[in-house]
């Protein structure tokens, strides 16, 4: 079954820096992954997605994740972190062929952004 | 304003009560989804939907129950038999059920035992 890692559960970076979050994953097959957004007692709001089209995908609020198949990962990255970035950020995985309901979350990491 | 919308936002629930959360949709999407997000757990399909009058358990369906009687409307009932039922509870919905569809989500409903 297809499953996703997601390395730290809290990440901290200063206003400007870079912000990176780690998502690996693991699929017998390459799958379809996702980044997920979510703000305190909100829902989650779709960052960007990649469907097997291009490697490096380009999503909203100056977000983007590169799908790396010999790495198995689809890490997060924004060059340069706002206040407003704060939040739970989570990462999905789901097969090509399948589903919604095959998706499956990782746990979530939670980033702060210091002033 | 197209959306999703859950009611209530807080729910508190006596030991031995089933209670309801309501979940519309006015997306016009045929596929509905319940999550259970837990502290340091990510989300777990609880039940999905791909179209009305149908629906599939997901990965913990035990202890609760829906229906999907219209297209905008996929109500969870946590019933008594949900053993630690205290959790945030997310409905979602996509245009139709493949993995290609973005699911968008509902604010929640935040359900504590008493």
């Amino acid at each position: 079954a297809q499953s996703v890692t997601q390395l730290g559960s809290h990440v901290s970076v200063s206003e400007g820096a870079l912000v990176l979050l780690r998502c690996n994953y693991s699929s017998s097959v390459p799958p379809y992954l996702f980044w997920y957004v979510q703000y305190p007692n909100q829902g989650l709001q779709l960052l960007l997605k990649y469907t097997s089209a291009a490697t490096l995908v380009k999503g909203i609020n100056g977000f983007e994740a590169e799908f790396k198949k010999s790495e198995t990962s689809f890490h997060l990255t924004k060059p340069s972190a706002h206040m407003s970035d704060a939040a739970e950020y989570f990462c999905a995985v789901t097969l090509p062929w399948g589903n919604n309901n095959d998706m499956r979350f990782g746990a979530g990491t939670r980033l702060t952004v210091k002033p | 304003d197209g959306g999703i919308t859950q009611s209530p936002k807080y729910l508190f629930r006596k030991e031995g009560q089933n209670v309801t959360l309501s979940c519309e949709q006015n997306l016009n999407h045929d596929a509905m989804y319940w999550y259970r997000q837990d502290p340091g757990q990510g989300l777990r399909l609880i039940y999905y939907s791909q179209i009305v009058n149908d629906f599939q358990k997901g990965d913990i369906a035990e202890g609760y129950s829906v229906s999907r009687e219209k297209k905008e409307s996929f109500p969870l009932t946590v019933t008594s038999a949900q053993k630690n039922p205290t959790a945030f509870y997310l409905c979602a919905s996509s245009i139709s059920g493949v993995s290609t569809d973005t699911q968008y989500f509902g604010p929640g409903t935040r359900l504590t035992v008493l």
